[in-house]
């Protein structure tokens, strides 16, 4: 069954460093999506992507955000100047179309840890 | 106002028993869709199942079943015939179709089922 993967798994960096994250999504989806879930909490909605450019992003999807399509595959989440508070799991999600009956499919997230 | 509300933080369940996990919804939306979500302690997030605003039936997958209640605004996840495998997190979310894309999730039940 096809799936998104996500590397790294885990990631540790230093507070005010650079991180991106990488997913790989399913081939033939349109939809692109970053979630992030600080530890025991809900999950959150950051920044949906479709047709090379944001289509819509939360208020937690500021400038230290950024995403990118870099090529035909890849899908990242760049964060500038990590802080404590960025400590979560991340998922990356994908969808065939917008209105899919079948949820997204999310890879199994990269664990950041912000030291 | 909360957009998804799960009142059972956590809930046990025996082997072989049904259990039911509560969702309910707030929306002025007359298009949406309803889905729920299995994270076990591996991280990943599992779709389960999903219900349309304008589905008449209650929508089933296997073991799992969504008891819709559009007048009740609550879409509540039924787990027939427990197993130790189901123990989990379990994320109800929404979709409304004015609002773009992407899902908004209530806080979870962490499910336990005991043999």
């Amino acid at each position: 069954e096809p799936e998104v993967t996500q590397t790294p798994s885990h990631q540790v960096t230093q507070m005010g460093q650079e991180v991106i994250l990488r997913c790989v999504p399913i081939s033939n989806h349109l939809y692109f999506y970053w979630y992030r879930q600080i530890l025991g909490q809900k999950v959150e909605f950051l920044v949906s992507f479709y047709n090379n450019e944001i289509s819509e992003k939360s208020e937690i999807f500021d400038d230290q955000f950024s995403v990118e399509r870099p090529d035909g595959s890849n899908f990242t989440l760049k964060i500038r100047s990590t802080k404590l508070e960025d400590s979560a799991m991340y998922f990356c999600a994908s969808s065939e179309s917008r209105d899919t009956n079948y949820g997204y499919t999310f890879g199994s997230g990269t664990r950041l840890t912000v030291v | 106002a909360q957009k998804i509300t799960q009142t059972q933080p956590g809930m046990f369940v025996q082997e072989k028993e049904a259990v039911t996990l509560d969702c309910t919804y707030d929306t002025s939306d007359q298009s949406y869709g309803l889905f729920w979500y299995k994270q076990p302690s591996s991280g990943e997030m599992i779709f389960l199942i999903y219900q349309g605003s304008y589905d008449e039936q209650n929508a089933t997958e296997g073991r799992y079943s969504l008891n819709f209640q559009k007048a009740r605004k609550s879409a509540n996840l039924v787990i027939s015939a427990s197993q130790l495998g189901d123990s989990a997190m379990y994320f109800c979310a929404m979709r409304e179709m004015e609002y773009g894309n992407k899902l908004v999730f209530g806080a979870g039940t962490i499910l336990r089922v005991k043999s």
